[in-house]
């Protein structure tokens, strides 16, 4: 049973369009993230919400629009997708607040913007 | 300057070989440190983490971190091919991090047989 579920796992499209990604996590955890992977493998954290509240939004364009339901789903809207967009989108959850969260990663969303 | 610099590497031993893996940081109110690996195509999973200086070991795996010139390393003996990996030292802020970590750039480490 999947700790962190994303879904789609890769996402072709074009520049422009609007497209979501989803996730799930079943740890019972109050906090969750998105982060960015870029082609370097730099991995930079986006959004981060804790039972549904935003904690953390990192100077992310405001084309990328996060959504709680729950405290066990995080999903991610993109509007109009610019090339640059183009990355691995990794969803995660951690324990709340504090030093030192460890953080569990789901399998990550493959974007490509053509 | 990036808060975290870690060597991208790539890095190619043979099996049975230590490994050390090694990265910098800038803010001395770093007190947390991680290390993360990531398998291809897959997510960062928690490999270690440490606080303050000193070393911590869990069987083949050590960090070790050197406060006084902001260095922390990750030692593995007995390298194994299932230990190849991309490995992401990681470190929050000071006080209240929610899961603010910074990565450093990853290192591509290849265990041949």
């Amino acid at each position: 049973d999947t700790a962190v579920s994303q879904t789609p796992k890769y996402l072709v499209t074009q520049m422009g369009n609007d497209k979501s990604i989803k996730c799930e996590q079943n740890l019972g955890h109050d906090t969750m993230y998105w982060y960015k992977q870029d082609s370097k493998k730099f991995l930079k954290i986006m959004f981060s919400y804790n039972n549904k509240e935003l904690i953390i939004n990192e100077t992310v364009p405001n084309r990328f629009s996060p959504k709680s339901p729950d405290k066990a789903h995080l999903n991610l809207h993109i509007n109009s997708l610019e090339l640059g967009d183009s990355a691995v989108y990794f969803c995660a959850t951690g324990t709340t607040g504090g030093w030192g969260e460890k953080l569990f990663f789901g399998s990550g969303t493959q974007l490509s913007v053509l | 300057q990036k808060e975290v610099e870690q060597d991208p590497g790539p890095l190619s031993v043979p099996e049975g070989a230590i490994v050390s893996l090694n990265c910098t940081y800038s803010n001395s109110a770093f007190q947390y440190f991680m290390w993360y690996r990531q398998y291809s195509r897959k997510g960062p999973e928690l490999l270690m983490y440490t606080y303050s200086s000193g070393n911590k070991e869990d069987g083949r795996f050590t960090a070790q971190v050197d406060k006084s010139s902001k260095y922390i390393s990750l030692f593995i003996r007995d390298s194994q091919p299932s230990d190849s990996a991309t490995y992401l030292c990681a470190t929050p802020p000071a006080g209240t991090s929610y899961g603010k970590l910074t990565f450093g750039q990853g290192t591509i480490l290849t265990v041949h047989p």
